[in-house]
């Protein structure tokens, strides 16, 4: 089992709609949950962490299911802006501030 | 606010050749790492370093160093360039006790 695991997509959603990305983790001592943001060519932007009690930013909010080991990312009311591949990142056991990327979710939101 | 740098943008090498890529940061972050991306892939970790001074092995580090002599600065250097070692190179850091990354813009790197 990989260590973060996304379905790469793509999503294709109308815009105005509402889509959900699920990230799953194989390590359950992890504790530091984020989504980032890639656009094409791009490099990756930190978009959100992820609490335990789950957050909100916006259109945008992240859930942590700690039992079944995954976190997702809803968006609301998709903008055409929003078309970009979205990373979930855990962060590693073996220290260091090190973290672990999963290959990523791919979107495009279509007027 | 700069925040984290790479040069240059994009380069070609042939087989063979050698060159440095540069990262820097302003943001006095002690960590500060290196990653590969290739198409449709994830980032995978080259090398790493918490401080300067030291530095130590990522996950696929091979045919590749590194060296750490300032807070801001941790140049990526390839020896005997490869075709295999055509990828996006993204160099990141993070301050102390956060495991939140932030990137530069990258190094397009084809080797043929």
């Amino acid at each position: 089992r990989k260590e973060v695991e996304q379905d790469p997509g793509p999503f294709n959603v109308p815009e105005g709609a509402t889509v959900a990305f699920n990230c799953t983790y194989s390590n359950s001592a992890s504790q530091s949950f984020f989504w980032y943001r890639q656009d094409c060519r791009k490099e990756p932007k930190l978009l959100m962490s992820v609490y335990s009690s789950g957050n909100e930013d916006g259109r945008f909010t992240a859930q942590l299911n700690r039992a079944s080991q995954y976190i997702s990312l809803l968006i609301r009311d998709s903008k055409l802006s929003d078309s970009a591949t979205y990373l979930c990142v855990v962060n590693d056991s073996g220290g260091y501030q090190k973290v672990t990327f999963g290959t990523g979710t791919k979107l495009q939101v279509i007027p | 606010n700069a925040g984290v740098t790479q040069t240059p943008k994009f380069r070609i090498l042939k087989i063979g050749q050698s060159m440095t890529l540069q990262c820097t940061q302003d943001m006095n972050h002690n960590y500060m790492y290196w990653y590969r991306q290739d198409p449709g892939m994830g980032l995978k970790l080259i090398y790493y370093s918490v401080g300067a001074g030291i530095t130590d092995k990522g996950e696929v580090p091979n045919g590749y160093n590194v060296s750490r002599s300032t807070t801001e600065d941790f140049p990526l250097r390839l020896e005997l360039a490869a075709p295999s070692q055509t990828s996006v190179y993204f160099c990141a850091s993070s301050g102390d006790g956060s495991y939140e990354q932030y990137f530069g813009p990258g190094t397009r790197l084809t080797v043929t």
